[in-house]
């Protein structure tokens, strides 16, 4: 059974970096099958999906347009974990985060239990 | 970006009554479409994948279907822990989108 957990801070000042890693068990981040999402979900802009990271032959990343200039998405094999680096936040990036596994790059099947992010000072 | 259109926004149902949720793609998807469902206070669950398979485990009773650029996600007798908030999401292109979700209440 795969199980994604998260972790990370609650509170974030705006202008500073968010930062939140999820590790992951039952599965291995470098999979060839895999690919592994952060996604956010606020009540002013619903489910975003903001970026992904995935393994064939070679790392990929994907990021949304909306955040591309702000985030990164790192695999460390060492620890089979992922995390998601968010810099320059504003209010508007208080959410609750979630780390999720695609399938095939298909759909999301397993999801961490979620990370409320609030960003205030 | 590709604009996921669901509605209704909220539907009030009793218990045994078929519910039904659509879906509008703004361009061609497919059916590169799935359907989550999400109880306060956790994550999502998959439900249907590929906009009419049945994810493992789920129960029969839910089902999805395509027509052109519209999907259909159907409750076909609503029992009581089916009451929760219900997702579309396209992955046809990225960014991938989800629909801005329909919020089910017993009647």
């Amino acid at each position: 059974q795969v199980q994604l957990q998260q972790s990370g801070p609650g509170l974030v000042k705006p202008s500073q970096t968010l930062s939140l890693t999820c590790v992951i068990s039952g599965d291995t981040v470098s999979s060839n099958y895999a690919a592994w999402n952060w996604i956010r979900q606020s009540p002013s802009r619903g489910l975003e999906w903001l970026g992904r990271t995935y393994y064939k032959s070679k790392w990929y990343t994907d990021y949304a347009g909306s955040v591309k200039s702000r985030i990164t998405i790192n695999a460390d094999t060492s620890k089979n974990q992922f995390s998601l680096q968010l810099n320059s936040v504003t209010p508007e990036d208080t959410a609750v985060y979630f780390c999720v596994r695609q399938q095939w790059l298909f759909y999301f099947d397993y999801w961490g239990q979620g990370t409320k992010v609030t960003v205030s000072s | 970006d590709i604009q996921m259109t669901q509605s209704p926004s909220s539907l009030s149902a009793s218990i045994g009554d078929r519910v039904t949720i659509t879906c509008q793609a703004s361009q061609d998807i497919t059916n590169y479409l799935n359907w989550y469902q999400q109880k306060p206070g956790k994550a999502p669950k998959l439900l249907i994948y590929d906009a009419s398979n049945l994810q493992t485990g789920v129960p029969s009773r839910f089902s999805g279907s395509r027509s052109g650029t519209d999907f259909t996600f159907t409750i076909s007798s609503l029992q009581p822990e089916d009451i929760a908030t219900y997702y579309c999401q396209q992955y046809d292109n990225l960014p991938y989108t989800f629909g801005q979700g329909t919020t089910l209440e017993i009647k």
